[in-house]
């Protein structure tokens, strides 16, 4: 049982670059969001997909944009990498509204460095 | 916008000490989500608390929801290095699609 995962694990970029992480769950989750973290200060939201079909910015949205290719799949897009960019990316996902238990499941980061 | 803070930002404790962190908001929870992020890894849901007032406990860890549920506590007892992490709390709600955390606590259990 995958859950979520997210590629690649590492990458460099130099700034202006370009590039994409991956995001797909198997668990046929609806949700599924984009967060950074940085040292000291938790986790951001980036941009989250209620569900499939729609996305929406959340605290930190500027300088990414991102698509839901389809249920499974939400990637994020960096146009041109800036060094503030220099961050850990999660994925997650979880089912539709919220029943007690209802878990937020994430992949295992990408380390995104831009020089 | 529900205002999250968690406290203290850092805590380093020695191995068998006892530790509490702190989730607290200006606005009232419909329930709450404590998470746990070891170092290299996503984090990983501990427990949920939905009813003011909630005590639950899991191994050493106990969880305390607020009787007006716009707080929660996170309690280690007799703490062992496998504790270092980072402990996220986050609100959860009906139709709660857009997920915002605290910034966390990062405790650090000495051996």
């Amino acid at each position: 049982n995958a859950g979520v995962t997210q590629t690649p694990k590492f990458q460099v970029l130099k700034t202006g670059q370009s590039m994409t992480l991956q995001c797909a769950q198997d668990m046929n989750h609806n949700s599924m969001y984009w967060y950074r973290q940085d040292p000291g200060m938790g986790l951001r939201l980036i941009y989250y997909s209620a569900s499939e079909g729609t996305t929406d910015k959340g605290e930190v949205p500027n300088g990414y944009n991102v698509s839901r290719l389809n249920k499974r799949e939400f990637s994020l897009r960096l146009e041109s990498a800036a060094p503030s960019q220099t961050s850990v990316y999660f994925c997650a996902s979880k089912e539709q509204g919220f029943r007690s238990g209802n878990t937020i499941y994430f992949g295992e980061g990408s380390w995104l460095t831009v020089v | 916008t529900q205002l999250l803070e968690q406290s203290p930002q850092f805590l380093s404790i020695q191995e068998g000490e006892n530790l509490t962190v702190y989730c607290n908001s200006s606005s009232v929870f419909s329930s709450l989500q404590w998470y746990r992020q070891e170092p290299g890894e996503g984090p990983v849901l501990l427990v949920t608390v939905v009813t003011g007032g909630e005590v639950k406990k899991l191994k050493r860890l106990t969880f305390q929801f607020g009787d007006a549920r716009k707080d929660s506590s996170l309690h280690i007892t007799a703490a062992q290095p496998g504790d270092t992490g980072l402990y996220l709390c986050v609100p959860r709600g009906a139709n709660d699609y857009k997920l915002s955390f605290g910034a966390g606590t990062t405790v650090t259990v000495r051996a």
